[in-house]
């Protein structure tokens, strides 16, 4: 199975300062047939389902501000917020569907300092 | 739009079965992976299983294997996850999603394992 771990398990950003979280898999998540990367990005705050920000670990999802980057390639990726505003506070997860089973990270805790 | 209308959770006893349904529109869900993933209270997600689109080949959690079984109901765009042997451990939200990557989300079912 394909391990993905997430760091931080938390973070706190001040309003409009950068967040960064980065997502590392244990073995490759990119297909070399087709030159993707199989890794999502979802928000989820309280009470709600997951949010898709991001998938093929960069293209960012329809409707999501664009404040929200996701890069890398291979086994390690980031998620980067330019500037954190007030309802960005959630519950971050990457998340690969390359391999079955399609594993999530832990998960990264992000609030406002 | 795309929407997921879930339904079917509950309580139920070790050792029982429950079956969670998630009701699509907007999109043809044969035309579309479909994934269960779960969440217990208060941890992350947990993916389950996925019914692939264009079949209906699947894939399960090692966790869930032999005990649960994902199913497509193509004429009613419905979505199924039928559960047996229910296990403390399988109290969880459950979500179903359109897509590999999780495109939309239905809204959840709780299912709770207890005596």
């Amino acid at each position: 199975d394909i391990v993905m771990t997430q760091s931080p398990d938390s973070l706190a950003v001040s309003l409009g300062e950068r967040a960064t979280i980065t997502c590392k898999s244990s073995q490759t998540v990119l297909y070399s047939s087709n030159n993707n990367n199989y890794l999502a990005w979802y928000q989820q705050k309280p009470g709600q389902p997951p949010k898709l920000l991001i998938y093929w670990a960069s293209t960012r999802e329809s409707g999501v501000p664009d404040r929200f980057t996701g890069s890398g390639s291979g086994t390690d990726f980031t998620l980067s917020i330019s500037s954190l505003q007030a309802e960005d506070v959630a519950v971050y997860y990457c998340h690969q569907y390359h391999s079955p089973p399609y594993t999530f990270g832990q998960g990264t805790k992000l609030e406002i300092k | 739009e795309v929407q997921l209308l879930q339904s079917g959770g509950g309580l139920v006893q070790p050792g029982g079965s429950l079956r969670l349904s998630c009701a699509a529109s907007g999109f043809t869900t044969s035309g579309h992976d479909m994934m269960w993933v779960r969440q217990a209270p208060g941890k992350g997600l947990e993916w389950v299983s996925v019914i692939y689109g264009g079949g209906h080949l699947t894939n399960y959690a090692d966790s869930v294997k032999g005990r649960f079984t994902i199913s497509r109901d193509d004429s009613t765009e419905t979505l199924s996850l039928q559960m047996t042997s229910l296990r403390a451990e399988d109290t969880a939200m459950y979500f179903c999603a359109k897509d590999r990557y999780g495109s939309n989300w239905g809204q959840g079912a709780l299912v709770t394992v207890s005596s």
